[in-house]
């Protein structure tokens, strides 16, 4: 078993630039969710989705979009990255959203 | 405001010397609170769940105690591959994960 994959695991950008960051979890997991985690804070949920075709926003949604076509996959969209966007991001998923999460490796992002 | 408040932000250790870490919170409702343990560059791995006052969880050298306001981590005899960064996050009546800012253990041979 794989788990959740991430990727990129490393990215710069142009402030401007978008891109999409990608996550896929092999557990059948309806939970899954995008965490961001930047130096001396808690990690803050950015958007979730409860299951295939249903998506909603965390506490930090802005400048980020989702979908979710697939139980697998929830992809994040970065629309016109800005530098505050600079953060480490996380992918999770479980199998309801009150049990534990597991957790994607990571993409370190850069927007310069 | 719904806080979570992890101490110490950092904790040094020699291999063995037992000590504890805290987590304590202000949200209301509380469903239930989980400790993750985080290496560098990897997410966090679960570790517990607790769900009410008085309860306790125990795996290998770590064990997690839950009162009304706060959780502690009890680690016993650590070794260097402790060392992580420990992770605590509380789910309340809304529904919503509230995570705290982590503790920074290091254990040293």
């Amino acid at each position: 078993n794989a788990g959740v994959t991430q990727t990129p695991k490393f990215q710069v950008l142009k402030t401007g630039q978008s891109m999409t960051l990608q996550c896929a979890q092999d557990m059948n997991h309806e939970y899954m969710s995008w965490y961001r985690q930047d130096p001396g804070m808690g990690l803050r949920l950015i958007h979730y989705s409860v299951g295939a075709g249903i998506t909603d926003q965390g506490e930090v949604p802005n400048g980020y979009n989702v979908s979710r076509s697939t139980t697998e996959d929830f992809p994040l969209r970065l629309l016109s990255a800005a530098p505050s966007q600079t953060s480490v991001y996380f992918c999770a998923s479980s199998l309801d959203r009150a049990e534990k999460l597991f957790f994607g490796s990571g993409t370190q992002l850069s927007v310069l | 405001e719904d806080q979570v408040t992890q101490s110490p932000e950092a904790l040094r250790l020699q291999e063995g010397e037992s000590s504890s870490l805290n987590c304590s919170y202000t949200v209301s409702g509380l469903r239930g609170l989980f400790w993750y343990r985080q290496d560098p560059g990897k997410g966090p791995e679960f570790l517990f769940t607790l769900y009410s006052a008085g309860e306790e969880k125990e795996k290998e050298r770590l064990k997690a105690t839950l009162t009304k306001k706060e959780s502690f981590l009890h680690i016993t005899a650590p070794k260097p591959e402790d060392s992580a960064t420990y992770l605590c996050a509380v789910w309340w009546s809304n529904y919503q994960l509230i995570w705290g800012a982590g503790t920074k253990l290091i254990i040293k041979p």
